[in-house]
């Protein structure tokens, strides 16, 4: 186990609807990043949170949010859900140390369903 | 961000060993190269990293040529229970804002 822990495991939502996800880092990382994993699919990068900012997003639209809060737990949320919306969604954290390669340990995910 | 290819399934039985070649034709000076494991319904799990040469862990080896151009991660005696999707990417983690690039991965069928 990596340590990751995120909930819940499973959810279901109805078009239009607002879901939010959480997200617990391993202890001692500062980093955690955010994936949507489409059945079938890699995993797309949504965006990362490091020292509760920011730093870097990949290509979703604004509704999709998060927040990094100081114990480094995250929260991933969307807004007026699409039916697209349904995947898994991936949290890893990291710890980053500036030397270019680091790892990334990925939690369980959360399966969304949207109907 | 370097892009990779890599075959998207490998058949292999129980005890042989596994290689599967990753290709990187674009990767920059400070990319690293890490490979990735997944069940079905799970997170990825990290096998393993490196930058060139050869690395060697409790699980797998990473060979990497002069050029970097492509990396071969090596399962030596794969068991049914290698059976799993396996992503190689290619970034630097720091610069570019932590974004892994999966792309389809590799699904690696071990049989009996």
């Amino acid at each position: 186990e990596t340590g990751v822990t995120q909930s819940p495991t499973h959810l279901i939502k109805t078009r239009g609807q607002q879901v939010t996800l959480r997200c617990s880092s391993q202890s001692g990382h500062n980093t955690v990043s955010w994936y949507q994993q489409a059945l079938g699919q890699g995993p797309q990068f949504i965006f990362q949170y490091y020292r509760e900012e920011e730093n870097g997003r990949g290509n979703f639209p604004p509704r999709f949010s998060g927040l990094q809060f100081p114990n480094y737990s995250s929260e991933l949320n969307v807004n007026a859900l699409e039916l697209d919306d349904s995947a898994l969604y991936l949290c890893a954290s990291s710890l980053v140390r500036g030397t270019g390669g680091n790892e990334q340990f990925f939690g369980p995910g959360t399966r969304l369903t949207v109907l | 961000l370097a892009k990779t290819t890599q075959p998207i399934s490998m058949d292999s039985y129980e005890g042989q060993e596994v290689n599967i070649t990753c290709s990187h034709n674009n990767i920059a000076t400070n990319d690293y190269i890490t490979w990735y494991q997944q069940f079905p319904s799970q997170g990825p799990r990290f096998i393993i990293q490196g930058y060139k040469t050869k690395v060697t862990n409790e699980v797998a080896s990473l060979f990497i040529p002069a050029d970097r151009k492509s990396s071969t991660l090596s399962l030596p005696r794969v068991s049914l229970s290698d059976t799993a999707v396996y992503y190689c990417l290619v970034g630097d983690m720091d610069n570019q804002g932590g974004k892994l690039i999966f792309g389809q991965g590799t699904e690696l069928s071990v049989k009996p």
